[in-house]
Formats: structure tokens, C-alpha cells, sequence
């Protein structure tokens, strides 16, 4: 089945320094990818849509220039988290889309733990 | 504005019996759903995913009914197992757009 590989898993890094969050499908072009934030004991809230060789969608509230979006090719899509925070704590999955054939089919990242200190 | 709900944060029960996990939404567009399990620290596991053509999608143990006018999804696990302790999440998508998810209901289920 399709595969998406999020690297890292965790990290740690010092407030005011930048992390880079990939995004990887192994086994299918997903011209498509999703950023999703969580909170503890909250949902999953989309941050933004990632379209192939364009410029992402941000969802309202989201800061572009704090988190960098880009996905340069359809297997890879990166977030950047600028300038971090403790505030930017959180659990970061990514989704990438493909089309199945009779419907989309949506495939997610096993998630990054950053923590901020 | 939660366009995904889950009015149940948690649900206890026995092993080898049914657990029934509800999710209600209020987007009439929405035409794909997915139940996806989730642990600690971890990514979200997909379980099951219906289209709004069906009512009913079957995997194993894992059931999604789902029914259109009431705007309700449920998910039956049967038997519950103790490793299907988790936090469940339900998730709505229109047209190919991105996902709406719910709180999430944290099952526990006892051995």
C-alpha cells in the first residue's frame, strides 16, 4: 500500500533556531500534501495545503512566513517552523493525496514531536 | 465552528465485547470518511473509510456504518480487544479537500 515517511519522529531544539519537518511518499506522486497541527487532547486542525510547484495554502490564523511550506516535487513536501518557539510545542502529521482510481486515496505521516525549550 | 463531532471523550469496554464509536458532522458535502486510531506520541493509524455511496464498510473486526440524513457515523469493533486501546478519530472530507477531524473518543477496552 502506499507509504508516506515523515522524518523526523522527534526533536528537540532551542527557541529562536528553525526545524525542517520532511515529508516523503515512497511508492506514489501525491501532487497534493496536507500539514496538520495537534494540540494535547485536541483534534487534528489542517495548518495548510501543500500543492506540487505552487505556493501553499494557509488556513486562516496560520503564520506562512513562521511556518514555511514548500514542495518542490510530487514526493516530497517540507515544513519549516522559523524562529521556534515553546508555543510551537506540538505533534506535526503531514497527508499526502493520490488518486486511486475511483477516488482519492489519503495516506498519513507518522507524525513529528517538536518540542520547543 | 466543529464540523466534526464526537460528543463521547471516552468509552470503557469489556474485552470480547462490541465498542461502538459515534461521530456526527454537519457539512452535507462531505463525501469521504475515515476512522483512524491513534497512540500516544504516535501518528494516526488508518482503520476504515466509507464514501458516501455506501452505508456500510466491513474490515475484520472493524465496521463503519453510515448514515446521510442523520449526518452520523459510527464505528463497531468486534470482539474489542485490549490492544484496540486508543484514541479514535473520525474525519470528514468533501471532494477531495482536506480533512475535518473530530476530538477523538479514547476507548479503553478491559481485559
Amino acid at each position: 500500500g502506499a507509504v508516506v515517511s515523515q522524518h523526523p519522529s522527534w526533536v528537540i531544539c532551542k527557541s529562536g533556531t528553525s526545524v525542517k519537518i520532511e515529508c516523503r511518499s515512497l511508492d506514489f506522486q501525491a501532487t497534493t500534501m496536507f500539514w496538520y497541527r495537534q494540540f494535547p487532547k485536541q483534534s487534528l486542525m489542517l495548518m495548510a495545503t501543500s500543492n506540487e510547484g505552487s505556493k501553499a495554502t494557509y488556513e486562516q490564523g496560520v503564520e506562512k512566513d513562521k511556518f514555511l511550506i514548500n514542495h518542490a516535487s510530487l514526493t516530497l513536501s517540507t515544513l519549516t517552523v522559523t524562529s521556534a518557539h515553546p508555543e510551537d510545542s506540538s505533534f506535526y502529521i503531514c497527508s499526502a493525496r493520490d488518486w486511486a482510481g475511483v477516488g482519492y486515496g489519503y495516506t498519513f505521516g507518522s507524525g513529528t514531536r517538536l518540542t520547543v525549550v | 465552528d466543529q464540523q466534526v463531532k464526537q460528543n463521547s471523550p471516552s468509552l470503557s469496554v469489556q474485552e470480547g465485547r462490541i465498542s461502538i464509536l459515534n461521530c456526527d458532522y454537519t457539512n452535507s458535502m462531505f463525501d469521504y470518511f475515515l476512522w483512524y486510531k491513534k497512540y500516544p506520541a504516535e501518528g494516526p493509524t488508518f482503520l476504515i473509510s466509507i464514501s458516501s455511496i455506501k452505508d456500510k464498510n466491513e474490515d475484520g473486526r472493524f465496521t463503519v456504518f453510515l448514515n446521510k440524513s442523520a449526518k452520523h457515523l459510527s464505528l463497531h469493533i468486534v470482539p474489542s480487544q485490549p490492544g484496540d486501546s486508543a484514541v479514535y478519530f473520525c474525519a470528514a472530507s468533501a471532494a477531495g479537500n482536506q480533512f475535518y477531524f473530530g476530538t477523538g473518543t479514547s476507548l479503553t477496552v478491559i481485559p
